[in-house]
């Protein structure tokens, strides 16, 4: 059975740190990974998506950026970090762009 | 009208009783449909997909309406662990994404 994997799990940062979240898909090749943010009291923003080693596709121009290194590691950075960059980070795997995703259990980030 | 939209509710029913959802969508070409259930400060979990007219798993029902773009998901027997928020998940304009609605909020009581 296929598994994803987030960590850290929660991360407080200062303003203007850098950030690097690590999600990794276990059980399935070639996956399609995504990362989305989930603001307080809001839905899902799709950031960035990807469909193969390399491929990256960002959904929201930002001072984000993603990489995927590995076919199954999936990669969100910040150089320098906002107030609004605060949020629920999670990664989802799927094997269509608009079929079902399976989410990761997520990285809450609070910038202060 | 917008890609996606929910009643963010919440819904506050007891034990038992039967609840509905509904979610509206704007892209007419949709053809898969999908219901997530999300627990506070937890990922979301799919629920049920959604491919045709409609889809049934033991008390959870989604239903389409294609006519009207509308899917609904209706509870029945409310259980305490049912209380979440379900979020209403369809293809965008393009087909090239999934959106989500910002989901209803189910509370249930004994």
């Amino acid at each position: 059975s296929q598994t994803i994997h987030q960590w850290p799990a929660t991360l407080v940062q200062p303003v203007g740190s850098p950030l690097s979240l690590e999600c990794t898909v276990e059980g399935t090749s070639n996956p399609n990974l995504y990362w989305y943010r989930q603001a307080a009291g809001r839905g899902l923003q799709l950031l960035f998506y990807s469909v193969g080693i390399g491929q990256i596709s960002s959904e929201v121009p930002q001072n984000l950026s993603a990489s995927r290194p590995q076919d199954r590691q999936f990669i969100l950075s910040s150089k320098k970090l906002l107030l609004s960059d605060s949020g629920f980070y999670l990664c989802a795997w799927g094997t269509l762009r608009t079929d079902t995703q399976y989410f990761g259990p997520g990285t809450r980030l609070t910038v202060l | 009208r917008k890609e996606v939209e929910q009643d963010p509710g919440p819904f506050n029913v007891p034990e038992g009783a039967t609840v509905a959802f509904n979610c509206t969508y704007s892209n007419s070409a949709s053809q898969s449909f999908f219901w997530y259930r999300q627990d506070c400060r937890k990922e979301p979990k799919l629920l049920m997909s959604v491919y045709s007219s409609g889809n049934e798993d033991g008390r959870f029902t989604a239903q389409l309406n294609r006519a009207s773009q509308y899917i609904s998901l209706l509870i029945r027997d409310s259980k305490l662990s049912d209380s979440a928020t379900y979020l209403c998940v369809v293809p965008n304009q393009a087909g090239t994404a999934l959106i989500f609605g910002k989901g209803t909020t189910l509370s249930v009581s004994s």
